[in-house]
Protein backbone atom coordinates (compact mmCIF):
# COMPACT_ATOMS: atom_id res chain seq x y z
CA UNK A 1 0.00 0.00 0.00
CA UNK A 2 1.13 3.34 -1.01
CA UNK A 3 1.49 5.72 2.49
CA UNK A 4 0.84 8.79 3.14
CA UNK A 5 2.33 10.92 5.40
CA UNK A 6 0.49 14.69 6.22
CA UNK A 7 1.56 17.27 8.10
CA UNK A 8 0.72 18.71 10.54
CA UNK A 9 -1.84 17.22 12.42
CA UNK A 10 -3.01 20.46 13.62
CA UNK A 11 -2.43 24.13 13.06
CA UNK A 12 -3.01 27.06 14.51
CA UNK A 13 -3.48 30.59 12.30
CA UNK A 14 -4.90 33.88 12.29
CA UNK A 15 -7.04 35.03 9.76
CA UNK A 16 -5.61 36.53 7.13
CA UNK A 17 -2.79 34.56 7.50
CA UNK A 18 -1.08 32.48 4.74
CA UNK A 19 -1.76 28.40 5.58
CA UNK A 20 0.06 25.67 3.99
CA UNK A 21 -0.63 21.99 4.91
CA UNK A 22 1.53 18.84 3.49
CA UNK A 23 1.29 15.22 2.44
CA UNK A 24 4.05 13.06 0.92
CA UNK A 25 3.99 9.65 -0.70
CA UNK A 26 5.75 6.68 -0.08
CA UNK A 27 6.47 6.12 -4.15
CA UNK A 28 5.80 8.29 -6.84
CA UNK A 29 2.11 8.65 -7.60
CA UNK A 30 1.94 11.59 -10.58
CA UNK A 31 -0.58 13.82 -9.70
CA UNK A 32 -3.20 11.54 -8.12
CA UNK A 33 -4.11 13.20 -5.12
CA UNK A 34 -7.15 15.21 -3.96
CA UNK A 35 -7.58 17.69 -1.11
CA UNK A 36 -10.82 17.65 0.83
CA UNK A 37 -12.04 19.96 3.49
CA UNK A 38 -14.34 18.56 6.42
CA UNK A 39 -16.64 20.06 8.79
CA UNK A 40 -18.07 18.76 11.73
CA UNK A 41 -20.75 16.31 10.75
CA UNK A 42 -20.47 17.24 7.22
CA UNK A 43 -19.66 15.00 4.14
CA UNK A 44 -16.24 16.04 3.24
CA UNK A 45 -15.93 18.50 0.39
CA UNK A 46 -13.61 18.09 -2.80
CA UNK A 47 -10.88 21.42 -2.80
CA UNK A 48 -8.55 20.20 -5.24
CA UNK A 49 -8.02 17.07 -7.62
CA UNK A 50 -5.00 15.61 -9.04
CA UNK A 51 -2.73 17.89 -7.26
CA UNK A 52 -3.66 21.27 -8.58
CA UNK A 53 -7.05 21.99 -10.37
CA UNK A 54 -9.74 23.97 -8.03
CA UNK A 55 -12.83 22.02 -7.81
CA UNK A 56 -15.83 23.84 -9.02
CA UNK A 57 -17.36 26.10 -6.79
CA UNK A 58 -14.79 26.29 -4.63
CA UNK A 59 -12.68 29.36 -3.71
CA UNK A 60 -9.70 30.52 -5.41
CA UNK A 61 -7.96 31.01 -1.71
CA UNK A 62 -7.03 27.72 -2.04
CA UNK A 63 -4.85 26.17 -4.39
CA UNK A 64 -2.20 22.53 -4.65
CA UNK A 65 0.99 22.01 -6.11
CA UNK A 66 3.00 19.25 -5.99
CA UNK A 67 7.24 17.99 -6.57
CA UNK A 68 7.53 14.60 -7.07
CA UNK A 69 6.31 12.71 -4.20
CA UNK A 70 5.69 16.41 -2.05
CA UNK A 71 1.49 17.85 -2.60
CA UNK A 72 0.95 21.04 -1.02
CA UNK A 73 -2.47 23.11 -0.25
CA UNK A 74 -2.26 26.60 0.64
CA UNK A 75 -5.20 28.88 1.36
CA UNK A 76 -3.82 32.01 0.91
CA UNK A 77 -5.60 34.49 3.19
CA UNK A 78 -6.99 32.40 5.94
CA UNK A 79 -10.73 32.96 6.55
CA UNK A 80 -13.21 32.33 9.29
CA UNK A 81 -15.05 29.92 6.71
CA UNK A 82 -12.05 27.89 6.52
CA UNK A 83 -11.56 26.21 10.36
CA UNK A 84 -12.21 22.84 9.51
CA UNK A 85 -10.37 19.29 9.15
CA UNK A 86 -8.43 19.09 5.66
CA UNK A 87 -6.70 15.34 4.42
CA UNK A 88 -5.69 14.17 1.30
CA UNK A 89 -6.34 11.10 -1.17
CA UNK A 90 -3.77 9.53 -3.33
CA UNK A 91 -6.11 7.71 -6.07
CA UNK A 92 -2.85 6.59 -8.03
CA UNK A 93 -3.46 2.51 -7.00
CA UNK A 94 -5.59 0.75 -4.95
CA UNK A 95 -6.33 0.42 -1.80
CA UNK A 96 -6.55 4.14 -2.02
CA UNK A 97 -4.96 5.52 1.14
CA UNK A 98 -5.70 8.98 3.32
CA UNK A 99 -3.39 11.34 4.82
CA UNK A 100 -4.17 11.52 8.87
CA UNK A 101 -5.61 14.66 8.14
CA UNK A 102 -4.61 18.33 9.74
CA UNK A 103 -7.23 20.20 12.29
CA UNK A 104 -7.24 23.90 11.63
CA UNK A 105 -7.89 26.04 13.72
CA UNK A 106 -7.86 30.25 14.43
CA UNK A 107 -5.23 31.65 16.85
CA UNK B 1 -26.50 17.73 -8.12
CA UNK B 2 -25.45 14.65 -6.88
CA UNK B 3 -26.55 13.45 -3.38
CA UNK B 4 -25.67 10.63 -1.24
CA UNK B 5 -27.18 9.80 1.92
CA UNK B 6 -25.95 6.63 3.92
CA UNK B 7 -28.24 4.90 6.23
CA UNK B 8 -28.35 1.68 8.70
CA UNK B 9 -27.92 0.62 12.39
CA UNK B 10 -25.91 2.65 14.46
CA UNK B 11 -25.08 -0.15 16.90
CA UNK B 12 -23.82 -3.72 15.67
CA UNK B 13 -23.38 -6.63 18.08
CA UNK B 14 -19.57 -8.46 17.76
CA UNK B 15 -19.91 -11.60 15.98
CA UNK B 16 -22.68 -10.05 13.71
CA UNK B 17 -22.60 -8.23 10.06
CA UNK B 18 -22.90 -4.61 9.45
CA UNK B 19 -25.33 -3.34 6.82
CA UNK B 20 -25.08 -0.04 5.37
CA UNK B 21 -27.48 1.54 2.67
CA UNK B 22 -25.98 4.13 0.34
CA UNK B 23 -29.06 6.35 -1.82
CA UNK B 24 -28.13 8.09 -4.65
CA UNK B 25 -29.81 11.05 -5.96
CA UNK B 26 -29.19 13.42 -9.08
CA UNK B 27 -27.32 11.05 -10.38
CA UNK B 28 -27.50 6.96 -11.85
CA UNK B 29 -25.26 4.46 -10.14
CA UNK B 30 -25.03 2.88 -13.36
CA UNK B 31 -21.93 5.01 -14.66
CA UNK B 32 -18.98 6.06 -12.55
CA UNK B 33 -17.43 3.84 -9.18
CA UNK B 34 -19.30 3.81 -5.98
CA UNK B 35 -17.51 3.54 -2.55
CA UNK B 36 -17.41 3.13 1.30
CA UNK B 37 -14.80 4.61 3.21
CA UNK B 38 -15.21 4.77 7.01
CA UNK B 39 -12.91 6.62 8.99
CA UNK B 40 -12.04 5.66 12.86
CA UNK B 41 -12.29 7.41 15.97
CA UNK B 42 -8.57 9.07 16.47
CA UNK B 43 -9.45 10.02 12.40
CA UNK B 44 -7.83 7.43 10.53
CA UNK B 45 -9.27 7.02 7.27
CA UNK B 46 -9.99 3.42 5.34
CA UNK B 47 -10.72 2.78 1.81
CA UNK B 48 -13.13 0.32 2.20
CA UNK B 49 -14.11 -0.45 -1.55
CA UNK B 50 -16.19 0.21 -4.88
CA UNK B 51 -18.53 -1.49 -7.16
CA UNK B 52 -18.30 -0.53 -10.43
CA UNK B 53 -20.98 0.47 -13.27
CA UNK B 54 -21.09 -2.90 -14.52
CA UNK B 55 -20.81 -4.52 -11.47
CA UNK B 56 -17.87 -5.22 -10.58
CA UNK B 57 -15.77 -4.86 -7.14
CA UNK B 58 -12.70 -3.79 -5.74
CA UNK B 59 -12.04 -4.81 -1.98
CA UNK B 60 -9.22 -3.44 0.10
CA UNK B 61 -7.40 -6.69 1.28
CA UNK B 62 -7.23 -5.98 4.36
CA UNK B 63 -11.03 -6.13 4.46
CA UNK B 64 -11.73 -9.17 1.42
CA UNK B 65 -12.62 -11.85 3.62
CA UNK B 66 -15.42 -9.74 5.03
CA UNK B 67 -17.14 -7.04 2.79
CA UNK B 68 -18.77 -7.48 -0.09
CA UNK B 69 -20.47 -4.73 -1.56
CA UNK B 70 -23.60 -4.86 -4.01
CA UNK B 71 -26.58 -2.64 -5.56
CA UNK B 72 -29.99 -2.23 -6.68
CA UNK B 73 -29.93 -0.28 -9.85
CA UNK B 74 -33.65 -0.06 -9.97
CA UNK B 75 -33.52 2.18 -6.74
CA UNK B 76 -30.43 3.73 -7.17
CA UNK B 77 -28.62 2.41 -3.98
CA UNK B 78 -25.83 0.15 -3.20
CA UNK B 79 -24.89 -1.17 -0.24
CA UNK B 80 -22.19 -2.41 2.26
CA UNK B 81 -21.78 -5.75 3.94
CA UNK B 82 -18.96 -6.29 6.43
CA UNK B 83 -19.42 -9.97 8.35
CA UNK B 84 -17.80 -10.79 11.93
CA UNK B 85 -17.31 -7.46 12.96
CA UNK B 86 -15.78 -6.50 15.90
CA UNK B 87 -14.90 -3.27 17.69
CA UNK B 88 -12.56 -2.43 15.84
CA UNK B 89 -14.96 -1.46 13.36
CA UNK B 90 -16.56 0.77 15.28
CA UNK B 91 -15.71 3.96 12.70
CA UNK B 92 -17.97 6.43 11.05
CA UNK B 93 -19.17 4.93 7.63
CA UNK B 94 -19.19 7.07 4.35
CA UNK B 95 -20.01 6.23 0.78
CA UNK B 96 -19.12 8.14 -2.05
CA UNK B 97 -19.14 8.42 -5.92
CA UNK B 98 -15.38 7.53 -6.80
CA UNK B 99 -13.49 10.22 -5.09
CA UNK B 100 -15.46 13.63 -5.86
CA UNK B 101 -18.98 13.72 -3.62
CA UNK B 102 -19.69 11.74 -0.26
CA UNK B 103 -22.20 11.53 1.84
CA UNK B 104 -22.41 12.54 5.58
CA UNK B 105 -21.74 9.43 7.17
CA UNK B 106 -23.08 7.46 9.67
CA UNK B 107 -21.72 6.37 12.87
CA UNK B 108 -21.59 2.87 13.86
CA UNK B 109 -20.99 1.62 17.01
CA UNK B 110 -19.69 -2.36 17.41
CA UNK B 111 -20.89 -3.01 21.41
CA UNK B 112 -22.55 -5.83 23.29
Amino acid sequence: DIQVTQSPSSLLASLGERVTITCQTSQSISNNLNWYQQKPGQAPMLLIYYATSLQTGMTSRFSGQYSGRSFTLTITSLEPEDIANYFCLQHYSAPLTFGSGTKLEIK
Amino acid sequence: EVQLQESGPGLVKPSQSLSLTCSVTGYSITSNYWGWIRKFPGNKMEWMGYISYSGSTSYNPSLKSRISITRDTSKNQFFLQLNSVTTEDTATYYCARETDYWGQGVMVTVSS
